[in-house]
């Protein structure tokens, strides 16, 4: 049982690159999240999803996407990344009452 | 909508002493409470978690926090801190309706702890 996984650990992007976060639970969760975490700041949700086809956004959506195909998998992807975006992103799990965190990517746009 | 405040960003105790790390809320439905810890670049641990009954409730690593609905507060205590508790704590708020999932977070709490 391996809880939720993040691949890759470290990323290093250009402004205007995309890329997908990849996130994946096997604790047959229906609910998923991502979250970015930036000094000083917490955690701010930015999309969130209660099942397989259904997603919807959270605190910070811009410049994300999200689709949840199977209850397993749930990437995030970077349309054209931005400085901005620089931040450490974890992915979440949760059975009703409790949230299973991931290791989180620790991503860099130059 | 629902919010956490952790009006302490950092906090230095030496290692021995009691520990009190506050959290105050704002949500209008019953709220679920939760406090994580965070140590430096490793994902979050659960370290207990509040929905009802009572109201005092006690987590992993003898940590404990009390619910004070009147107070919307819902501070962690522990009675002796040991240096390997020195990390960052969050706390979070959610909801019967909106499940876990969707918890806000606080910006979260700084802890150092004097040898």
């Amino acid at each position: 049982n391996a809880g939720v996984t993040q691949t890759p650990k470290f990323q290093v992007l250009k402004t205007g690159q995309s890329m997908t976060l990849q996130c994946a639970q096997d604790m047959n969760h229906e609910y998923m999240s991502w979250y970015r975490q930036d000094p000083g700041m917490g955690l701010r949700l930015i999309h969130y999803s209660v099942g397989a086809g259904i997603t919807d956004q959270g605190e910070v959506p811009n410049g994300y996407n999200v689709s949840r195909s199977t209850t397993e998998d749930f990437p995030l992807r970077l349309l054209s990344a931005a400085p901005s975006q620089t931040s450490v992103y974890f992915c979440a799990s949760s059975a009703y009452n409790e949230q299973f965190f991931g290791p989180g990517t620790r991503l860099t746009v130059l | 909508a629902q919010s956490v405040t952790q009006p302490d960003i950092h906090i230095t105790v030496s290692e021995g002493a009691s520990l009190e790390l506050r959290c105050n809320y704002s949500y209008g439905a019953t709220p679920y409470l939760f406090w994580y810890v965070q140590s430096p670049g490793q994902g979050l641990q659960l370290l207990l978690k509040y929905f009802s009954g009572d109201t005092l409730v006690q987590g992993i690593k003898g940590f404990e926090a009390e619910f004070k609905r009147s107070q919307s507060s819902f501070n962690l205590r522990k009675p002796s801190v040991h240096w390997s508790d020195a990390a960052e704590y969050f706390c979070a708020v959610g909801s019967l309706s909106t499940n876990a999932g969707k918890s806000t977070f606080g910006d979260g709490t700084t802890l150092t702890v004097k040898p």
